[in-house]
């Protein structure tokens, strides 16, 4: 069974740039999840969708952050523009269901922002 | 707010000892909990899970056991290995929301 994929692995661009993170979680899985994880800390939930509808945003910084899962599959993770702090790793997830299920990861994207 | 904590922040052992990790949690309102390892610049990786309605879970050399009512999970590596060197995090689902503690860095000496 192949397990979440995530591109691209790094990426490197100037505060005030545009960058997309792309996240196709494992097949059959209903719930989709983006994580930041700063250097040093634990993962925080930025957004969560089941199929293609977002179930929780509540930490997503909406002004310059938006994410989408259109056909209820592959999903995207934008910031615009950049600002040094987005400096982190961005991880994808997902599950079967969201309430009970195991939760599996991709590698994530190392985002570094100059 | 959920806030999880995780003693100790690192923890070096030698190779065949046995260990815990904590894992504690402030709102005892939690679905599940679940415990991952990530290596270093790598994703993380499931080890176990346990739902709220259980008490413990074992895998292979590891078990998880859970304590809603206190707010305290831990996690027993049984005789220890240099694979296992690895940060250990656990994560508690409140609501729609997962939070994470910060983790325990394992460094297994051999």
């Amino acid at each position: 069974e192949a397990g979440v994929a995530q591109s691209p692995r790094y990426k490197i661009i100037e505060k005030r740039q545009s960058v997309a993170f792309w996240c196709n979680p494992i097949s059959g899985h209903a719930t989709l999840y983006w994580y930041q994880q700063i250097l040093g800390q634990g993962p925080k939930l930025l957004i969560q969708f089941q199929n293609n509808g977002v179930v929780d945003d509540s930490q997503l910084p909406k002004d310059r952050f938006s994410a989408e899962r259109l056909k209820g599959v592959d999903s995207t993770l934008k910031i615009q523009p950049a600002k040094l702090e987005d400096s982190a790793v961005y991880l994808c997830a997902s599950s079967l269901e969201a309430t009970s299920n195991e939760q599996f990861f991709g590698p994530g994207t190392r985002l570094t922002v100059l | 707010k959920q806030e999880v904590t995780q003693i100790p922040a690192a923890l070096s052992v030698p190779e065949g000892e046995n260990l815990v990790l904590n894992c504690s949690f402030t709102d005892s309102a939690i679905y599940n909990l679940q415990w991952f390892r990530q290596d270093p610049g790598k994703g993380l990786t499931s080890l176990l899970l346990i739902q709220s309605s259980q008490r413990e879970q074992t895998s292979g050399r590891l078990n998880a056991s859970l304590d809603k009512s206190s707010g305290r999970s831990t996690l027993y590596i049984a005789a220890s290995q240099p694979g296992d060197s690895a940060t250990y995090l656990c994560a508690v689902r409140t609501g729609n929301q997962f939070y994470f503690g910060t983790g325990t860095s394992l460094t297994v000496i051999p």
